[in-house]
């Protein structure tokens, strides 16, 4: 069965500084590969995704991921956060059976 | 327009009662879903149609009971409502079962039982 894990769970950050959260997943076939954004009271909104092609994938918000094949890795980047950057993150793995399975999420505070 | 809607968005209801939560897809998907949010902002998957009909069951106790009366819709049943299944309830599409499709989500559904 496949699985997630992001390790952090809180992360907290200053305006302006490097994101940068982490996501395995174990699945030994081919995945699709998605972080999710939840702002605080919304629902989740997809911020991008891995499907084939070049593994570095950019998103919206400025945001990008880098998915390494060889280290189970979808972590999710941003250079310089703002305030509104505050939110829930979530990775998630979806393989053969369509199952989306996602990571436990990370929230993001960013103090301004 | 919103993409997929479900109703009603906030619920509170005493323990023992039957309730449903409804929900509608506008964007011609043929896949559906209801994902549980707990209190940890855990996610996870309870049902997924496809064409009106069940492709995954997750474990979920058979008091859940999912109906989708046509594509574009599947809505939630729960009977006899227990403290531990309050939490928040998100519907979801996408176009069909390939697993490259974005899956868009409702907003949510907070379900309190007391």
């Amino acid at each position: 069965a496949q699985s997630v894990s992001q390790h952090n769970h809180h992360v907290i950050l200053s305006e302006a500084a490097s994101l940068e959260l982490g996501c395995n997943y174990s699945y030994g076939g081919t995945v699709n590969l998605f972080w999710y954004v939840q702002y605080p009271g919304q629902h989740l909104q997809l911020l991008l995704k891995y499907f084939s092609g070049d593994p570095l994938v950019k998103g919206i918000k400025g945001f990008e991921a880098e998915f390494i094949k060889s280290k189970f890795s979808f972590n999710l980047r941003k250079p310089s956060v703002q305030w509104s950057d505050t939110a829930e993150y979530f990775c998630a793995v979806r393989a053969a059976g369509n199952k989306l399975t996602f990571g436990g999420g990370t929230r993001v505070l960013v103090k301004p | 327009d919103t993409a997929v809607s479900q109703t009603p968005k906030y619920l509170v209801t005493q323990m023992g009662n039957d309730k449903s939560i409804k929900c509608e897809q506008n964007l011609g998907h043929d896949t559906m879903y209801w994902y549980k949010q707990d209190s940890k902002k855990f996610l996870k998957i309870m049902f997924s149609y496809n064409n009106k009909e069940l492709i995954i069951n997750e474990t979920v106790p058979n008091r859940f009971s999912p109906k989708s009366p046509d594509k574009a819709h599947l809505n939630l049943h729960i009977n006899s409502l227990e403290l531990g299944d309050s939490a928040v309830y998100f519907c979801a599409s996408s176009q069909d079962l390939q697993p490259g499709n974005t899956i868009y989500f409702g907003e949510g559904s907070w379900l309190t039982v007391v």
